[in-house]
């Protein structure tokens, strides 16, 4: 599964957009860029995942570039509660195809989310 | 709640004894996961299971780390000797097939 680089932390307003950049030029053409979160003492949180095309779900958006070899994360109007660290991961789709299913997590990004 | 459980959620021990923690997948999720967490680095992979079959091991997993799965659904994660570097939160994360994993709130180990 190809690596990806996450700045260590970062910081956004309450109620602004948060954009957290995810780089992993080393993709292959079959791995699918997977967000998770994990807040303070929980467990990690599925976010969205997508191949090339932009993804939105109830949660995030997630911007692919052309290339695929960076994606952004959008959440669009951060709350306090969005304050967790992020994780960007990449690999091939949970498609029942054999694989092991693992996730390989770097260290993330540290959100924080100010009043 | 259908979610993963995990038991005890915190537990102090003194070093040498032996711990065991608990995981109760999501009901039909045939495949279960174990990862450890240090403070201030993401989850590393420990092992998964297949129903009641381990079919991976990390070499983060010593001898005195064993795992098992009797009966395909709940699992067990025990610690022999405990160590102080074993101090960590230890995550169970459980899938249907090779589908999305998810996560437990994880049993948080403190060795004194």
């Amino acid at each position: 599964d190809a690596k990806t680089t996450q700045p260590t932390s970062m910081d956004c307003a309450e109620g602004r957009a948060a954009n957290l950049p995810c780089n992993h030029s080393t993709i292959s053409g079959n791995e699918y860029v997977y967000w998770y979160r994990q807040i303070h003492s929980q467990g990690p949180q599925y976010i969205i995942h997508g191949l090339k095309n932009n993804e939105t779900n109830e949660m995030a958006s997630l911007i692919i570039t052309e290339d695929r070899k960076s994606s952004t994360l959008i959440l669009p109007h951060a709350t306090l509660r969005d304050t967790a660290v992020y994780y960007c991961i990449v690999r091939r789709p949970f498609d029942g195809s054999g694989n092991t299913g693992k996730l390989i997590f770097g260290q993330g990004t540290t959100l924080q989310v100010k009043p | 709640d259908t979610g993963v459980s995990q038991d005890p959620r915190h537990k102090i021990t003194k070093r040498g004894q032996n711990v065991t923690f608990r995981c109760d997948p999501i009901s039909e999720h045939n495949r279960l996961y174990w990862y450890r967490q240090t403070l201030g680095q993401g989850p590393e992979f420990l092992t998964y299971f297949q129903n009641e079959a381990q079919l991976e091991k990390s070499r983060l997993l010593s001898d005195r780390f064993s795992a098992e799965r009797p009966k395909g659904s709940f699992s067990t994660l025990e610690i022999q000797r405990t160590e102080q570097g074993d101090s960590a939160m230890y995550l169970c994360a459980s899938s249907p097939g090779t589908g999305l994993p998810f996560f437990g709130q994880g049993t948080r180990l403190t060795v004194v």
